[in-house]
């Protein structure tokens, strides 16, 4: 079993709909979670990062991380056809030393269609 | 320009042969990550550095060398390229937790 799960859709949902995305863990040292976007034919990139429990939000994006049920989610709101992707979560323990590596999901494949 | 970099951005090669993947980095950054990302595996670390002449491996560094003399450069060779070796390579960069990706390299080993 995977450290990081996540199921790889693919996602289909029309334009203006609440997306939901998540991703399960079995260690519950991780203490730093991610989500990144990638594009078709391009490198991750950051949207979110969160330091242990709770909620964030930036814009229509909504991270939350609930650490007692080993489970993390991004919210995406009205949802628009240029957020058709692939939603990767990563997370970390808190490394003493030169440690960052990240333990990564297998990618959510999302399409939003107009 | 301000980022991280990757050349070449497309490779074909041969079975056996050398190859060198470059990445560059603008930002200072103390670590940087060299990642191979292929269907059903996602993304694998191959090796990360933490500073300059500081390296280590990840999960998948069989037939790979890395060195970094200077903090902004972190560059991937391929002893003896393999066709298993072919796929999309990615460096990243970051200074805690986050990392920040380059636009890839495309390996194709013939």
């Amino acid at each position: 079993q995977k450290e990081v799960e996540q199921d790889p859709g693919p996602l289909s949902v029309p334009e203006g709909a609440i997306v939901s995305l998540n991703c399960t863990y079995s260690n519950s040292a991780f203490q730093y979670f991610m989500w990144y976007r990638q594009y078709s034919r391009k490198g991750p990139e950051l949207l979110m990062y969160t330091y242990s429990s709770g909620n964030k939000e930036d814009g229509r994006f909504t991270a939350q991380v609930d650490k007692s049920s080993k489970y993390i989610s991004l919210f995406i709101r009205d949802s628009q056809p240029s957020d058709s992707a692939t939603y990767l979560c990563a997370m970390s323990e808190a490394h003493a030393g030169n440690n960052r590596k990240l333990i990564w999901g297998l990618g959510t494949s999302l399409a939003v269609n107009p | 320009d301000a980022g991280i970099t990757q050349s070449p951005r497309y490779k074909i090669t041969e079975t056996g042969r050398q190859v060198t993947l470059m990445c560059h980095q603008t930002w200072s950054h103390s670590y940087m990550f060299w990642y191979r990302q292929d269907l059903g595996h996602g993304l694998r670390l191959i090796y990360y550095s933490a500073a300059a002449d500081i390296t280590d491996k990840g999960e998948v560094p069989d037939g790979y060398v890395v060195s970094r003399s200077k903090t902004e450069n972190f560059p991937l060779t391929l002893e003896s390229a393999t066709r298993s070796q072919t796929s999309v390579y990615f460096c990243a960069s970051g200074q805690g937790y986050e990392q920040f990706f380059g636009p890839g390299t495309r390996l194709t080993v013939l």
